[in-house]
């Protein structure tokens, strides 16, 4: 079957860095997304990994590793508002996307 | 990003009634959109995949004759649930697939969602 798998809940010091893990498994691959939720919105898109090793966006970079079917998220400096939910999916053969179900993330003072 | 507008954004309605709910994509042309269903803390929950021109493909469980998706056009799609009751609560969140252009990858943009309470 097909299945991903993140943390739950992470909590983090603002300014510093936390790392999101994301393993999947999917019926062929064709990409690992992450986006972030904030309480009451709808997701927003941050990142898309198709190839291995590392995508850096200024304060968030996202690696992939195919072969071990991983990914995660790196968000660096962290700030007050990047507390919300971190959802990881993959993109399967048929181009539909299998979620997580997302790591909420507590940023504390 | 692409932009994917949602409407309404909020609505509350009798049980009974039938609530319908738009989604388009702004600035792209979308052949593929997706609606999804999420409750308090919990992920997203697929609901259908609509294309344009076809009939919407409903996810196992999703009654598809309560949940009545059109996509008439290559930047709208819209979902009508049918004679709401109280567990239809939820938040209704539409997605549109740009294929990209130029090099750039395939994307789902999110619409804002819509909070629906059926009283």
């Amino acid at each position: 079957g097909q299945n991903i798998d993140q943390p739950t809940e992470m909590t983090a010091t603002e300014g510093a860095i936390v790392q999101i893990n994301c393993t999947y498994q999917t019926s062929g691959f064709n990409g690992l997304f992450w986006y972030q939720q904030h309480a009451g919105e709808a997701p927003t898109f941050l990142s898309y990994n198709v190839l291995d090793g590392l995508e850096e966006k200024g304060r968030f970079s996202s690696f992939l590793s195919r072969s071990k079917g991983y990914s995660y998220l790196l968000l660096k400096e962290l700030q007050m508002k990047d507390s919300a939910s971190y959802l990881c999916a993959a993109m399967d053969s048929n181009y539909q996307l299998i979620w997580g179900a997302g790591t909420k993330l507590i940023i504390k003072p | 990003g692409a932009v994917v507008s949602q409407h309404p954004s909020r609505v509350i309605c009798k049980s009974g009634t039938s609530v319908k709910i738009e989604c388009r994509s702004l600035d792209f042309q979308a052949t593929t959109m997706f609606w999804y269903r999420q409750f308090p803390k919990q992920s997203l929950m697929l609901m259908a995949t609509s294309n344009e021109g076809s009939k919407a493909t409903y996810e196992q469980g999703v009654e598809k004759d309560k949940f009545l998706i059109n996509h008439a056009s290559l930047t709208l799609s819209t979902l009508t649930v049918t004679s709401a009751h109280p567990e239809d609560s939820s938040f209704y969140i539409c997605s549109a697939r740009d294929l990209g252009t130029g090099g750039e990858v395939e994307t789902q943009y999110f619409g804002p969602g819509t909070r629906l309470l059926v009283l």
